[in-house]
């Protein structure tokens, strides 16, 4: 059973700050992972998303890469902004199936 | 451009109600339809999903059910809320071509009292 993890839980940082969010996941036999952001009673707003045949994804400040073999993405958020401050959810594929399993997500708090 | 809509945005009803939440895409056609849940504390749970009309699939049995009567309308539903019912609802969609990225609606707020 697939089993994703985000580390840290939470998280915060001065504005203008580079950061990163971290995701790992148990089996490496994934179609794609994707990144979402949420704000507090909000629904999910797709951020990147990732195939399992590539490394990475960039969308404006941000920049999404992918280790499929150590089970592993990470999120890079560069000159964060207050505007960033969210709770970020890594979410991953597996091949041959429609679920999307999730991490619990890293809140992300971004000080002005 | 395609949008996804839920109704009501905030629901509290007392145990052993009916419930009805209601999805609709629209600007797409044949999209593959999902719910959630996403309670207190827990991550995303995947209720149920569907890839046509008619077509259900459950991840977790449980109390409530779902249909699918128009291709871009998907239907929540129970007969009788349990207090665990409550959490926030999501229905999201995906086209069905090879990248399969799902896209949320706003969600509703279930409180069961």
């Amino acid at each position: 059973k697939q089993e994703v993890t985000q580390i840290p839980a939470a998280l915060s940082v001065p504005e203008g700050e580079n950061l990163v969010l971290n995701c790992s996941f148990t089996d490496s036999a994934i179609y794609n992972l994707q990144w979402f952001r949420q704000d507090p009673g909000k629904g999910l707003t797709s951020l990147l998303l990732i195939q399992s045949s590539q490394r990475e994804q960039t969308s404006g400040r941000l920049n999404a890469s992918l280790d499929k073999s150590s089970g592993r993405s990470t999120l890079y958020i560069a000159a964060s902004q207050p505007g960033d401050s969210a709770t970020y959810l890594c979410a991953v594929r597996q091949a041959g199936s429609y679920q999307l399993t999730f991490g619990k997500g890293t809140k992300l708090s971004v000080i002005p | 451009s395609q949008t996804i809509h839920q109704w009501p945005a905030t629901l509290v009803q007392p145990v052993g109600s009916p419930l009805s939440l209601e999805c609709t895409v629209e600007g797409t056609s044949n999209p593959n339809l999902y719910w959630y849940r996403q309670a207190a504390g827990r991550g995303l749970q995947l209720l149920f999903y569907s890839v046509g009309i008619g077509q259900i699939s459950s991840e977790v049995p449980q109390n409530l059910s779902a249909s699918r009567p128009q291709d871009r309308q998907f239907i929540l539903s129970s007969k009788k809320l349990l207090l665990s019912d409550s959490g926030f609802y999501l229905c999201a969609w995906n086209r069905q071509d090879s990248f399969y990225e799902q896209y949320f609606g706003p969600g509703t707020r279930l409180t069961v009292t």
